[in-house]
């Protein structure tokens, strides 16, 4: 049961470009919504997370939009470098008891030509 | 600072077989939660453990188990290997069992089964 959809599967950007990665999720449960980024034998990295009572988070050239009412958020990378080719796994999380099991989405591989 | 460790980094088993996973929580930290990540899909929660005691389960069979030491580190067994059960399998530890506490991910333990 996938509670978290992911787009696109992968993307190329130019060296400089603005990278996009959108993800909707269902359960209305979630008030926790990160974003990992996972290298190529490594163990996916918190990037940067936000709580649904703010619309937007931005650390960086990374940026989150949330649309609480949409049940949607996404990944701006601002200009994006080629060490920012990673895989990004959007996340979902619903605090109390959950126990901070985090729902995942597919995952997108980033490209970023130089 | 040694971060989330994960023995071993690679295992091939044969369908039918049992397997044991290990991992070391970063120092101080008493939370350890295992996923399973097939490959081109995001991670999926297995379990959770606090204090030696489960605190969630994911949608997995009974043939995945795993236990939590007095040091903190963790065991993840899987019985009765499917061909299925072929996947990265990722360690995370926190600092407590709350929900909102990051995740530090280890780098995984790539297990093929043939």
């Amino acid at each position: 049961q996938q509670q978290v959809k992911q787009s696109p599967q992968s993307l190329i950007v130019q060296k400089g470009g603005i990278s996009i990665i959108n993800c909707a999720y269902e359960n209305t449960a979630f008030d926790y919504f990160p974003w990992y980024q996972q290298f190529p034998g490594k163990g996916p990295a918190l990037l940067i997370a936000i709580r649904p009572d703010v619309s937007e988070k931005k650390e960086g050239r990374f940026t989150i939009s949330f649309n609480k009412s949409a049940k949607q958020f996404s990944l701006h990378i601002m200009d994006s470098q080629p060490g920012d080719s990673a895989t990004y796994f959007c996340a979902a999380l619903a605090g109390g008891t959950s126990y901070g099991k985090l729902t995942f989405g597919q995952g997108t591989i980033l490209t970023v030509h130089p | 600072d040694a971060g989330v460790t994960q023995s071993p980094t690679h295992l091939i088993k044969t369908r039918g077989q049992q397997v044991t996973l290990r991992c070391s929580p970063i120092s101080g930290h008493k939370s350890v939660s295992w996923y399973q990540q097939v490959l081109g899909q995001g991670p999926q929660f297995i379990f959770q453990y606090y204090e030696k005691e489960e605190r969630g389960r994911g949608n997995f069979p009974d043939r995945f188990s795993a236990r939590q030491f007095p040091n903190y580190s963790s065991e993840l067994n899987v019985n009765a290997l499917l061909l299925g059960d072929s996947a990265l399998y990722l360690c995370a530890s926190r600092t407590s069992a709350g929900s909102y506490n990051e995740q530090f991910f280890g780098p995984g333990t790539r297990l093929t089964v043939l």
